[in-house]
Formats: structure tokens, sequence, C-alpha cells
């Protein structure tokens, strides 16, 4: 089973709709984080968390909001969708244990389109 | 704040060597990271360099020179399934900041 799971894979809806993009890990990684990345950007950071009380904006966090639930479990919600948060979104975890490492280990990532 | 650069492609041919520049202005950082990603996938950790200096991991090596604001991946022996992107990105404080990318092309 893979260590870090996005759930959908694939999602098209519209303009205004509201919509949960959800991340799961078992590598037992206190950090987690998201991205979206857009051809010819590279990876931009929206949100990321170091543990379950603790919620930090990124760079691009503008239109985006997100929970974490439990160690495992951290969730990405864009309230009402618009055509430019048109990505490809992913999902990180890194292990605070690894000292200044930092490596991050991702998710398959969730192909997002809003039309 | 940080920001990277790297070239936006490279070709070579099977059996060849390339090598990917990221120059980077920054605040402040921990180290240097790379990482692969194949069309579609999702990037995967390659190789880190916190000191100055070479590391070098099967047929790829980074390397980081502080002083000049500047690291590169090294490739050898290219092979087809190198072909991909490859990010550079420096981590402090528990983030990583990422290049645009460098797309690698292999051909036989």
């Amino acid at each position: 089973d893979a260590d870090v799971t996005q759930t959908p894979r694939n999602r098209i809806t519209k303009t205004g709709k509201r919509i949960m993009l959800e991340c799961s890990q078992t590598k037992g990684h206190d950090r987690m984080y998201w991205y979206r990345q857009d051809p010819g950007l590279g990876l931009r950071l929206i949100y990321y968390s170091f543990d379950v009380k603790d919620i930090n904006k990124g760079e691009i966090s503008d239109g985006y909001s997100v929970s974490r639930q439990a160690q495992a479990k951290f969730s990405l919600s864009l309230e009402s969708a618009i055509p430019n948060q048109t990505a490809l979104y992913f999902c990180a975890t890194s292990d605070k244990g690894q000292g200044a490492t930092d490596t991050q280990y991702f998710g398959p990532g969730t192909r997002l389109t809003v039309l | 704040g940080q920001s990277l650069e790297q070239p936006s492609e490279v070709t070579a041919v099977e059996g060849a060597i390339v090598q990917i520049n990221c120059t980077y202005q920054t605040s402040g950082f921990y180290g240097l990271s790379w990482y692969q990603q194949h069309d579609g996938g999702a990037p995967t950790f390659l190789s880190y360099n916190a000191l100055d200096g070479l590391e070098e991991t099967g047929r790829f090596s980074s390397f980081l020179s502080r002083s000049d604001s500047y690291g590169y991946l090294l490739l050898q022996e290219l092979q087809m399934k190198d072909s991909a992107s490859y990010f550079c990105a420096v981590g402090s404080w528990g983030k990583l900041q990422f290049g645009a990318g460098t797309q690698v092309v292999v051909t036989p």
C-alpha cells in the first residue's frame, strides 16, 4: 500500500463549488504539506502543518483552507473554486526527526479542473 | 526570501552526462535538495547537500557551493528512464522552496 494517498485522483468541478481534497499517510510523520503545481512554475506551497494543532500559510494560501483532522490526515478545501485554481495538487509528509534534511514524501497527486 | 533558477530543458543522448545547474538567492537555508518527477507522477527525493562539496548516489551526484550560491545535479550514463523533470529546492525551518524545474529529454 502507498504511504501517502490522495483522494480523489481526478476531479472536474464548476466555478463556485466547494471542493475538498484529502490526504492520508501511514508513514507516522508529523509534518504535512499541500502544494499546487502549474506548468513552468514548479511546486508552490499552499499550507503546511507541523502537528495536529499547528497550521501555517504557505506562499499561495489565498482561496484555500486546510484541516488537520489527525496526525495522519490533512485536507485541503477550495471554498469557492475558480478556473485559475485548475492545477495538479500534491500532498507531502516529512519527519521532524530527520533534522535539517527536510526530505519530503509526496502523494500521487490530484488533478483538479475548474470549469 | 528565496528564489531559485534552473534551465527549463536539457536534451542529451543515452549514455551521456548531463549537468543541471541551480542558482539561488536566499536569506538562509539548511541545505539544497533535488527531486525527480516523471510525467504525471509524484516528485521523489534524489539527493541532499547540507555542506559544500559533492554527494554521490549511484549514477547521480549533487554539488553545493554556498559561497557561489550555486549547486548542480549531475546525471551520468544517461538512460531513457532518466527522462523526467528535476527540481532543486532549498530547505529551511521544515519547509522547501522549489525551483521551476528542468525537463531532461533523453534520446536514443
